[in-house]
């Protein structure tokens, strides 16, 4: 059975102090990780995919890399606007995603 | 381009009785679906639908019905509402089911 645990739960930072939030998975057969971004009250929204180890995706302040057994998502000086939930999935040979409880990152200004 | 679209946001429900939630894509996606996200559990799939005239069940499909209407619209039916029910519920559609997912508003539902 797959399985996907992010930390911290909760990661209180202030404006411009960068930090890195965690994705460790077990999967039998990685087909792809994927992260998303999910405001209070919306639906996700997707915002990378990995596939292999050693492979890196950078969009803004975000920077997402993939090992054999996590993925981490990288926040450089981050701003208020990044606060929201960051949730991690994993694909296996199955094609279903299994998500992990999401990281809560809120950016003080 | 308005990408997945949920109807209702909202709905309360006394146990018993039932409903269907909608959703619809305009992406041309080939792959559909149904989640429900509860706090502390995550994001659960419920069902889906590969492509066009299949569905499958997903890891919570007790107490749930789903229709492929065509290729755009894939329905959830809740023929007796439960309070174990209440939830936020999301349609998501993607190009293929290996492909990243995207995922409509949402729908809040109460079972009282």
């Amino acid at each position: 059975e797959d399985q996907v645990t992010q930390s911290p739960e909760a990661l209180r930072l202030q404006e411009g102090e960068s930090s890195s939030l965690n994705c460790s998975y077990t999967v039998s057969g990685l087909r792809g990780l994927f992260w998303y971004r999910q405001d209070p009250g919306k639906g996700p929204e997707f915002l990378f995919t990995l596939y292999s180890a050693g492979e890196e995706k950078e969009k803004e302040r975000l920077k997402a890399t993939l090992t054999k057994k996590e993925s981490f998502l990288h926040i450089t000086a981050p701003k208020p606007e990044d606060s929201a939930t960051y949730l991690c999935a994993v694909q296996s040979a199955g094609n279903m995603l299994t998500f992990g409880g999401g990281t809560r990152l809120m950016v003080k200004p | 381009n308005a990408g997945v679209t949920q109807t209702p946001k909202f709905q309360v429900l006394k146990t018993g009785q039932s409903m269907t939630l909608q959703c619809a894509q305009d992406m041309n996606h080939n792959s559909m679906y149904w989640y429900r996200q509860d706090p502390g559990m995550g994001l659960r799939l419920i069902y889906y639908s590969a492509s066009e005239g299949t569905t499958d069940k997903g890891e919570v499909p007790n107490g749930y019905n789903v229709s492929r209407l065509n290729k755009r619209e894939f329905s959830l039916r809740l023929e007796s509402a439960a309070p174990s029910q209440t939830s936020v519920y999301f349609c998501a559609s993607s190009e293929a089911t290996h492909y990243e997912q995207y995922f409509g508003p949402g729908t809040r539902l109460t079972v009282t």
